[in-house]
């Protein structure tokens, strides 16, 4: 059964370095997200993206974050200067054709701000 | 974006019983799923479940979208039940998390 793959599972990193998380989507599907999770909390909306654009983002999803897909199959969210609020799990999730249709999620990128 | 709502909060059970979980929320929605967060923290997609009555071995759930709500049974529940279980909403494309339902199920 076709999955939704993240990169790296758990990622630690200094404040203020840059970050990089990797998605690969379901491979016929064309509207991708990134959600977040902060530990002891509910799953957050960052963005939404579509042929090749954001479509939609929340107001966490702030300057320091950014979405690409370089090519035809990775999906990454970058965040250039991290603080300690950023620790958080971070799900990526694709949806087919269909725009009522099923997310499905990756097993998300776990990471740790020190 | 629309408010979803689970009760109860927490649920302890003992191994073998019933449980009912209650999600509701606040507009007509096109997009309904059914996660659990497992203790490593991975969401499994248990439904995707916009009106009708599913079943998926001892899990099944039902959403009434008329009334805005949507129902998970867990029958003769099991440790590995353990964990949140989240419901998702959406009328505008993504998904709007409940805060969980925390179940405990002891041995």
């Amino acid at each position: 059964e076709p999955e939704v793959t993240q990169t790296p599972s758990h990622q630690v990193t200094q404040m203020g370095q840059e970050v990089i998380l990797r998605c690969v989507p379901i491979s016929n599907h064309l509207y991708f997200y990134w959600y977040r999770q902060i530990l002891g909390q509910k799953v957050e909306f960052l963005v939404s993206f579509y042929n090749n654009e954001i479509s939609e983002k929340s107001e966490i999803f702030d300057d320091q974050f950014s979405v690409e897909r370089p090519d035809g199959s990775n999906f990454t969210l970058k965040i250039r200067s991290t603080k300690l609020e950023d620790s958080a799990m971070y799900f990526c999730a694709s949806m087919g054709t269909g725009r009522t249709g099923e997310l499905f999620f990756g097993e998300g990128s776990r990471l740790t701000v020190l | 974006g629309i408010q979803v709502e689970q009760s109860p909060p927490d649920l302890i059970l003992q191994e073998g019983a019933n449980s009912t979980l209650r999600c509701n929320f606040s507009d007509s929605v096109n997009n309904l799923q059914w996660f659990h967060q497992n203790p490593w923290g991975q969401l499994i997609n248990l439904f995707y479940i916009p009106s009708g009555t599913k079943q998926n071995g001892r899990l099944s759930a039902t959403t009434v979208a008329t009334e805005r709500y949507s129902l998970l049974y867990i029958s003769s529940s099991q440790t590995t039940d353990s964990g949140v279980y989240f419901c998702a909403c959406s009328n505008d494309y993504k998904l709007s998390f409940g805060a969980g339902t925390t179940v405990t199920v002891r041995a």
